[in-house]
């Protein structure tokens, strides 16, 4: 299986701030990497696929970066709604593997 | 706009079997995958496996091949996971999400308690 390390585990910021996200691959995974933000009593929302494709409806702070095995999510100018926790996927195989989540939380 | 939206919160004896399910809307439930994903407390998602709701084939993690069987009603959109031979292990929040090549939709989750 495709081992999905991220990092850190736990993020305190600042609206305003940027804060970036690291997910590893324990083996290439090309660019089949999406990035879901999970928030309380919501469903999860993918926010980017193919690495550093948006989905519709990503506002244009979120970013996604990397191919291979290294990959980073960036928010740039934090805002309230963005304080939750992250998850890295890959789908470049089976089984679907997930990192171990990123909560993001208000300085 | 599409929804998924999953049955309610289950409190079952270990040894049991539970059903959840997962029902579709807004789209042609058969154009896409629905993928199911088990998340414990505190711990990582883990992907259980999915089904294709058009030809009715899956694919399972290793995992959980003894463990979940999936199946969908393509009459009514919905698409079942059942988890049996219960044990604590298998408390958790359980999701149902749609993909076409990535999962884009994702229920609202489901809890599931295994106690006696």
């Amino acid at each position: 299986d495709v081992q999905m390390t991220q990092s850190p585990s736990y993020l305190a910021a600042s609206p305003g701030e940027s804060v970036s996200i690291s997910c590893k691959a324990s083996k290439s995974i090309s660019n089949n990497l999406a990035w879901y933000q999970e928030k309380p009593g919501k469903a999860n929302k993918l926010l980017i696929h193919s690495g550093s494709t948006l989905q519709s409806g990503t506002p244009s702070r979120f970013s996604g970066s990397g191919s291979g095995t290294n990959f980073t999510l960036t928010i740039r100018s934090l805002e309230f709604d963005d304080f939750a926790v992250y998850y890295c996927q890959q789908y470049n195989e089976y089984p679907i593997t997930f990192g171990s989540g990123t909560k993001l939380e208000i300085k | 706009q599409v929804k998924l939206l999953q049955s309610g919160a289950a409190l079952v004896k270990p040894g049991d079997s539970v059903k959840m399910s997962c029902k579709a809307s807004g789209y042609t439930f058969t154009d896409y995958i629905i993928h199911w994903v088990k998340q414990s407390h505190g711990k990582r998602l883990e992907w259980i496996g999915y089904i294709n709701p058009y030809s009715g084939g899956t694919n399972y993690n290793e995992k959980f091949k003894s463990k979940a069987t999936l199946t969908v009603d393509k009459s009514s959109s919905t698409a079942y996971m059942e988890f049996s031979r219960l044990t604590s292990e298998d408390s958790a929040s359980y999701y149902c999400a749609r993909a076409w090549w990535v999962m884009d939709a994702w229920g609202q989750g489901a809890s599931v308690t295994v106690s006696s």
